[in-house]
């Protein structure tokens, strides 16, 4: 079956501590986001890539970072810089968007917390 | 930047009866789409609905858009317990030249058996 796979579903950070999570589709799709969660809110937007080697900063940007060396992988590292990393953070895939948006497909997110 | 704003904020209704969502946005869109998320997972799209399109129906979701009110409503008819779930609505960012969308804050709804 396609899907995103997101890894681990639950992560806790340490002060001072970089963590990465993890985000693999198989959907074959070019462009992938993420995308940060507080309770009772909507989705903001961190990063977004389009194509291979070449990724965005979305509106919440700052104390993240991302990778994308491989269509099918789109990791996210929360640096020690994000002072409120507790949220769940969700990664979503679509078809290029080329002007106009597509229908996104999510996986089921990662709940990191601070120990 | 434009964000689409669910209303009501919750919705509790029994088994049987029909939900109604609405969402309102504040500039010119390409399209708008719904999701529903179930508590602790990620969100699943629903239907989308281009400006051009006033009406769109999908099993038992009906969505309709007004551009001239920048507002769109998602019926859900016959509710079931598996309904429950939130609903966002997410509109194009900056008029879709980048293609991202911007989510609301989402209508949580309870279908009681």
């Amino acid at each position: 079956d396609g899907g995103i796979t997101q890894s681990p579903k639950y992560l806790f950070r340490k002060e001072g501590q970089n963590v990465t999570l993890s985000c693999e589709q198989n959907l074959n799709h070019d462009a992938m986001y993420w995308y940060r969660q507080d309770p009772g809110q909507g989705l903001r937007l961190i990063y977004y890539s389009q194509i291979v080697n070449d990724f965005q900063k979305g509106d919440i940007a700052e104390g993240y970072s991302v990778s994308r060396e491989k269509k099918e992988s789109f990791p996210l590292t929360v640096t020690s810089a994000q002072k409120n990393p507790t949220a769940f953070y969700l990664c979503a895939s679509s078809i290029v968007p080329s002007g106009i948006s597509q229908p996104q497909h999510f996986g089921d997110g990662t709940r990191l917390s601070i120990l | 930047s434009q964000q689409g704003e669910e209303d009501p904020q919750a919705l509790s209704i029994q088994e049987g009866e029909n939900a109604t969502m609405n969402c309102s946005y504040k500039t010119s869109i390409n399209n708008l789409q719904w999701y529903r998320q179930n508590s602790g997972r990620g969100l699943v799209h629903l239907i989308l609905i281009r400006s051009n399109e006033r009406e769109k129906h999908s099993g038992r979701l009906r969505v309709t858009l007004d551009t001239s009110k920048k507002s769109s409503s998602l019926l859900i008819t016959a509710s079931r317990a598996a309904d429950t779930a939130s609903y966002f609505c997410a509109t194009d960012a900056d008029g879709g030249s980048q293609g991202n969308l911007i989510f609301g804050k989402g209508t949580k709804l309870s279908v009681k058996p």
